[in-house]
Order: C-alpha cells, then sequence, then structure tokens
C-alpha cells in the first residue's frame, strides 16, 4: 500500500510569506500529526488531527494551523514566516492514533525562509 | 527540557563494533517506540516496547523497556554500515507523544 506522501519535498519562502504543506496519510488511517525537526530541538509535535478534529496541540504559536479533510488528508499552514521556522515538517499518520501502535511517517517537507 | 534524553548524542565507531544506546526520563510512559530515520527522509518505526521488563529483538538489534517504564536501551551487535542513522526514542505519556534528543550513529566500513 502506499506510504504517507508529503508535498511540497522542498520549498522556499521570504520572511513574511505563508506557506501550506499537504500529507496525504496512510490509506485508511484516521491520524494525522505533523512534527517540526529542527538540529538544536529535534522533534517537536505540532498537532494531531482525527475525523477532522483537532485532538491535541503542542506548544507552538498561533501562525501555526491545521486542518484535516474527510479522506484524511491533512495541510498545515505557517503564516507571517520567520527564519526560526526553517525547518523539516513530518507528517506522521497512524490507525486510530493510539499511541502505543507507533507512527507511519511521510519524507517531510524541507522548508527554508530566507 | 526535555521529556526523553538520549545517549550518547553522538556515536561513530567501526564496523563489526557493539553499541548500545540509552533513553531515560523521569516519567513513567504507557509504551516506548524506537525509530531510526536516514538523511532527508522520515523516521521509520523499528519496535514498539509495552511492557515493564520487556526484551525485543529485531535480527541484530535488542530494545529492552525499563522495569519502571521510565527508560529503555538499544543495543546493536556488530555493527554495519547500513546502520548508520539517527536513532530515536519516543514514548506515550498522557494523550501525548514525545521525541527523544536522538542518537546520531555512524558505522565506518
Amino acid at each position: 500500500k502506499a506510504g504517507v506522501t508529503q508535498t511540497p519535498r522542498y520549498l522556499i519562502k521570504t520572511r513574511g510569506q505563508q506557506v501550506t504543506l499537504s500529507c496525504s496519510p496512510i490509506s485508511g488511517h484516521r491520524s494525522v500529526s505533523w512534527y517540526q525537526q529542527t538540529p538544536g530541538q529535534g522533534l517537536q509535535f505540532l498537532f494531531e488531527y482525527f475525523s477532522e478534529t483537532q485532538r491535541n496541540k503542542g506548544n507552538f504559536p498561533g501562525r501555526f494551523s491545521g486542518r484535516q479533510f474527510s479522506n484524511s488528508r491533512s495541510e498545515m499552514n505557517v503564516s507571517t514566516l520567520e527564519l526560526g521556522d526553517s525547518a523539516l515538517y513530518l507528517c506522521a499518520s497512524s490507525l486510530d492514533g493510539r499511541l502505543n501502535y507507533g507512527y507511519t511517517f511521510g519524507s517531510g517537507t524541507r522548508l527554508t525562509v530566507v | 527540557t526535555q521529556l526523553l534524553e538520549q545517549s550518547p548524542q553522538f556515536l561513530s565507531i567501526q564496523e563489526g563494533e557493539n553499541l548500545t544506546v540509552y533513553c531515560n526520563s523521569s516519567s513513567v510512559f504507557s509504551s516506548l517506540q524506537w525509530y531510526r530515520q536516514e538523511p532527508g527522509e522520515g523516521p521509520v518505526l523499528l519496535v514498539t516496547v509495552v511492557t515493564g521488563g520487556e526484551v525485543k529483538k529485531l535480527k541484530r538489534l535488542t530494545f529492552q523497556f525499563g522495569d519502571a517504564r521510565k527508560d529503555s536501551s538499544l543495543h546493536i551487535t556488530a555493527a554495519q554500515p547500513g546502520d548508520t542513522g539517527l536513532y530515536l526514542c519516543a514514548g506515550a505519556s498522557g494523550n501525548q507523544f514525545y521525541f527523544g534528543t536522538g542518537t546520531s550513529l555512524t558505522v565506518i566500513p
């Protein structure tokens, strides 16, 4: 079966712009989580969506938002980009979000803010 | 402050050597997982341990969950260049999932 697909793979944006990242989970998976990965902070949890509802949220400013559609595809939006938002953004899907079963990750979107 | 601390942070060894990576916390986790991440890719799940004291083996990799479910270790026997990557532990506590600080392993042929 197809894995988790994230688009685009690479993105370069200018400070102040906004960006939308997309994630298509494994077919049948209803939970999608987003993570930010940087060399200094490691993997930081952004938010989790389950059946179109945000179920959990990490400690990120309101500039970071997301949504999930009825087909479980998810988008993440970052507004008013800052240099510090440069990172690898990872999407992870799981069947029902029960944490004991782990995640399947996409390859990520590498965002560079200049 | 990271909930899960891994050590060592970096490890460079020769092919054929053994190594152990540690994942420690002061919090109790209902489950703990290990992932391996290669450059430019997302982490890939290696194993999930659920029961305190549990030991799981995956070929040359041995994973152990501490009795108190606060720590875990990953032991690799006879490391190979293909084992090179970033190893991440991750645990479920409450309704959130936390990743460790990571151990970057390089196996030199």
